[in-house]
């Protein structure tokens, strides 16, 4: 089956940039997206389609996906950005998340 | 603006099966561009993707739990639900419901938006 493969926690401190990576076989042939989600809150879209962001996310949010990487980075990071994040893809209509990675901004 | 709120019992006993219903209101669930999912995580834990529907009655499931899984529609309702059969505490979770939406400009892209708030399932006798 198919796997997606986050570091556990990232680190980043107050104003510099975060890159979270999200790894899985030839993933840059398939669209990968993000999710946001903060304690006790439901995920929240952040990236769809590689690198496009919905409506109401911040330009400090972007996205890249090439050869068996996907990257979510956050420039100018803010203390409201720690939270966990998702990477998700789809292999052969299933659905697949990344373990998931812990943002601390400190 | 388009709401989806989880519905069901909060206590399921181990070997009964797990009913949830997700209600959706501000669009019809019967709209030929999504597709309606339910995603569960387990307490501390991350994401597992339970299957999805189409208003159609179309249905993919997580081949991990597909033994186990109903997912149904019911357009005059505009709502969507879940039944998971033969539970363990392992199927202890927060349940969500989401809107899967598919690009209009590229092919296999889909993504989940929005997501309902959750409903956490204990399972314990």
């Amino acid at each position: 089956s198919y796997e997606l493969t986050q570091p556990p926690s990232v680190s980043v401190s107050p104003g510099q940039t975060a890159s979270i990576t999200c790894s899985g076989d030839k993933l840059g042939h398939k669209y990968a997206c993000w999710y946001q989600q903060k304690p006790g809150q439901s995920p929240v879209l952040v990236i769809y389609e590689d690198s496009k962001r919905p409506s109401g996310i911040p330009e400090r949010f972007s996205g890249s996906n090439s050869g068996n990487t996907a990257t979510l980075t956050i420039s100018g990071t803010q203390a409201m950005d720690e939270a966990d994040y998702y990477c998700q893809a789809w292999d052969s209509s299933i659905v697949v998340f990344g373990g998931g990675t812990k943002l601390t901004v400190l | 603006q388009l709401q989806l709120q989880e519905s069901g019992p909060g206590l399921v006993k181990p070997s009964e099966t797990l009913s949830l219903t997700c209600t959706v209101s501000g669009d019809s669930i019967s709209s030929s561009r999504y597709f309606w999912v339910w995603i569960r995580q387990p307490p501390g834990k991350g994401l597992e993707w339970i299957g999805s529907i189409f208003y159609s009655g179309s249905t993919y499931y997580n081949p991990s739990l597909r033994s186990r899984v109903t997912i149904s529609v019911d357009t005059s309702k505009n709502q969507f639900s879940l039944k998971l059969s033969s539970v363990t505490a392992a199927d202890t979770a927060v349940y969500y419901c989401a809107r899967r939406v598919a690009a209009t400009t590229a092919t296999l892209s889909y993504w989940f938006d929005p997501w309902g708030q959750g409903t956490l399932v204990t399972v314990s006798s």
